[in-house]
């Protein structure tokens, strides 16, 4: 069964470096969306992606953050300067019909 | 801003007993209602959903009752068994590409 997948699982990185989080969404979907789970708290939307384009973007996704889909597989988000608090579980999500998105297992970004 | 709440972090429930989650929302924009399950180190999997025409849709062991006037969904799992032990985020989302919104998710403890 085909499935979103995410590399690398888990990330560790120093305050103020940049960060690539890589997704490869399922190939026929046409939607495709960052979110993520701080520890304890609620999965928010980050960002949504369609048509080689941000369809949509959440007040979490300054300036700091960005995406791109580089060549038509993979969807990539990258945050310029992390912070502590940009430490999370980030979800990349695609769908192809409407609302029910498949989700990958993560990456498990620690920010130092 | 919680649109989408949880109120239950978590429930215990004997094998074969029933699992009741619930979940309120307060936009009433929202028209269609997803239940995800998600294991640790895993992405949020999509369980069952209704759009806001129905009060009622079953899948098997799952079933989700929704309450348009008391703005309020459940999901209910009979029998239940050790394997669903998860935790289970509601989520809604209007107008067909809009991104999911979340609660905090319930931590369903399933005891044999």
């Amino acid at each position: 069964e085909p499935e979103v997948t995410q590399t690398p699982s888990h990330q560790v990185t120093q305050m103020g470096q940049e960060v690539i989080l890589r997704c490869v969404p399922i190939s026929n979907h046409l939607y495709f969306y960052w979110y993520r789970q701080i520890l304890g708290q609620k999965v928010e939307f980050l960002v949504s992606f369609y048509n080689n384009e941000i369809s949509e973007k959440s007040e979490i996704f300054d300036d700091q953050f960005s995406v791109e889909r580089p060549d038509g597989s993979n969807f990539t988000l990258k945050i310029r300067s992390t912070k502590l608090e940009d430490s999370a579980m980030y979800f990349c999500a695609s769908r192809s019909g409407p609302r029910v998105g498949d989700f990958g297992s993560g990456t498990q970004l620690s920010v130092l | 801003d919680q649109q989408v709440k949880q109120n239950s972090p978590s429930l215990s429930v004997q094998e074969g007993r029933i699992s009741i989650l619930n979940c309120d929302y307060t936009n009433s924009m929202f028209d269609y209602f997803l239940w995800y399950k998600k294991y640790p180190a895993e992405g949020p999997t999509f369980l069952i959903s209704i759009s806001s025409i129905k009060d009622k849709n079953e899948d098997g062991r799952f079933t989700v009752f929704l309450n348009k006037s008391a703005k309020h969904l459940s999901l209910h799992i009979v029998p239940s068994q050790p394997g669903d032990s998860a935790v289970y985020f509601c989520a809604a989302t209007y107008s067909g590409n809009t991104p999911l919104v979340f609660g905090k998710g319930t931590r369903l403890s399933v005891i044999a």
